[in-house]
């Protein structure tokens, strides 16, 4: 069974940093991109970050680029993400994803999530 | 990247259909076939119901169909039931420097 565990959230304040993990398990981690996506309280889902199987490709959303740094360990099956200069509006749940099958633009199976929260 | 247009509600009745779209411009859906739809239950890990505009992963049911025209893409739900209510978004790719964009999402109710 595939599932995705996310961890690391909390409450940090504007200017803090803080390092999400995302466990994998149930599937070959090294052979699929994984993204991470979050979710503003009351708001939509908005794609944040993905990460090539091997490592070789990274991308980021505008509003975190320079920000955040994604990351993997392949040998101990886990994604990182490394938010910093954390602002008030990246509170939110972040969502680890796996991409669906050889594609890099979809999702298939998500974790429950790990709230972020970014006040003074 | 601005968020692709859906409208925020749709209802329709069991065993009803509804269509919900997802606007965008031709540097997103209108530029790429690579339009995904997904099921977002509060509480629950969103779902993919659609992908590559019109297709199904494994096991969604084909009441769920998805469609694209111009710069706009739609997911149609027919035979609507009471376990489809919840959340839709959709997401374009929109190139390789920050590739995906979604939608600001759509809320279903099943009167």
């Amino acid at each position: 069974e595939v599932q995705l565990v996310e961890s690391g959230g909390g409450l940090v304040q504007p200017g803090g940093s803080l390092r999400l993990s995302c466990a994998a398990s149930g599937f070959t981690f090294s052979t699929y991109w994984m993204h991470w996506v979050r979710q503003a309280p009351g708001k939509g889902l908005v794609w944040v970050s993905r990460i090539k199987s091997d490592g070789s490709s990274i991308s980021y959303a505008d509003s975190v680029r320079g920000r955040f740094t994604i990351s993997r360990d392949n040998a101990k099956n886990t994604l990182d993400l490394q938010m910093n200069s954390l602002r008030a509006e990246d509170t939110a749940v972040y969502y680890c994803a796996r991409g669906y099958s050889q594609y890099a633009v979809y999702f298939d199976y998500w974790g429950q999530g790990t709230l972020v929260t970014v006040s003074s | 990247q601005s968020a692709l247009t859906q409208p925020r509600s749709v209802s329709g009745s069991p065993g009803q259909s509804v269509t919900i779209s997802c606007t965008g411009t031709s540097s997103d859906v209108g530029g790429y076939n690579y339009v995904s739809w997904y099921q977002h239950h509060p509480g629950k890990a969103p779902k993919l119901m659609i992908y590559d505009v019109n297709k199904w992963p494994s096991g969604v049911p084909d009441r769920f169909s998805g469609s694209k025209s111009g710069n706009t893409a739609s997911l149609t739900i027919s035979g609507l039931q009471a376990d489809d209510e919840g959340d839709y978004y959709c997401c374009s790719y929109v190139g390789t420097y920050s590739p995906l964009v979604f939608g600001g999402g759509t809320k279903l109710t099943v009167l």
